[in-house]
């Protein structure tokens, strides 16, 4: 059964940074491309980050590009997000998000997300 | 980036009735590379339809998607009570991957 377990969240001050974990299980990770999508409180749904197997070949939101790095350790089965000057419109739950196989995929597994808050 | 503009925002309907969700995008979706999701309160989302028209694994085939270039259509023939939910459009086939803004369908 796969399962994505997302962690790091909490409440941050604007300005400051945060490093969001997702320990993957019950499939073969580096065979896959893995995404992080937000929700704001009551909103929809926003793609943040994707990453290929490899990280090879890495894609971001035009919102995020620039504050925002995503990454992932293969041998440890997990996927990161590093998210630096952190602004009041980052508050959302992130989902980690497993693609079907490649970065030009549609997301199949998604686990059941960590909230970040930002404010002071 | 593709905007993604999903109709109606709120659907509201008896079980047993079928349902029509409109997904256009603002340039052609590469591909058909669309995908429909499905989403209950205090759940993540759940993949139904991907390649505008393909059943993900598990899902009935009373959910349908159809459509190409940049109109798209996510159709429930006839509504189950667990039916009822937000429904999401995604592209992703371009580096921005987008979602529309969803539709709520709800019980009439």
């Amino acid at each position: 059964e796969v399962q994505l377990v997302e962690s790091g969240g909490g409440l941050v001050q604007p300005g400051r940074s945060l490093r969001l974990s997702c320990a993957a299980s019950g499939f073969t990770f580096e065979d896959y491309a893995m995404n992080w999508v937000r929700q704001a409180p009551g909103k929809g749904l926003e793609w943040v980050s994707g990453i290929s197997w490899n990280s090879d070949s890495i894609a971001y939101a035009d919102s995020v590009k620039g504050r925002i790095t995503i990454s992932r350790d293969n041998a440890k089965n997990s996927l990161y997000l590093q998210m630096n000057s952190l602004r009041a419109e980052d508050t959302a739950l992130y989902y980690c998000a497993k693609s079907q196989i490649g970065l030009w995929e549609p997301i199949d597994y998604w686990g059941q997300g960590t909230l970040v808050t930002v404010s002071s | 980036e593709i905007v993604l503009t999903q109709s109606p925002g709120t659907l509201s309907l008896s079980p047993g009735e079928r349902a029509t969700l409109s997904c256009r995008a603002s340039q052609s979706v590469s591909s058909s590379y669309l995908a429909w999701y499905q989403q209950k309160p205090g759940q993540a989302p759940r993949l139904l339809i991907y390649g505008a028209s393909s059943r993900a694994t598990g899902i009935p085939d009373r959910f349908s998607g159809s459509g190409s270039g940049t109109d798209f259509t996510l159709t429930i023939s006839r509504l189950e009570p667990e039916d009822f939910a937000v429904y999401y459009c995604q592209q992703y086939g371009s580096s921005q991957r987008t979602f529309g803004q969803g539709t709520k369908l709800e019980i009439k």
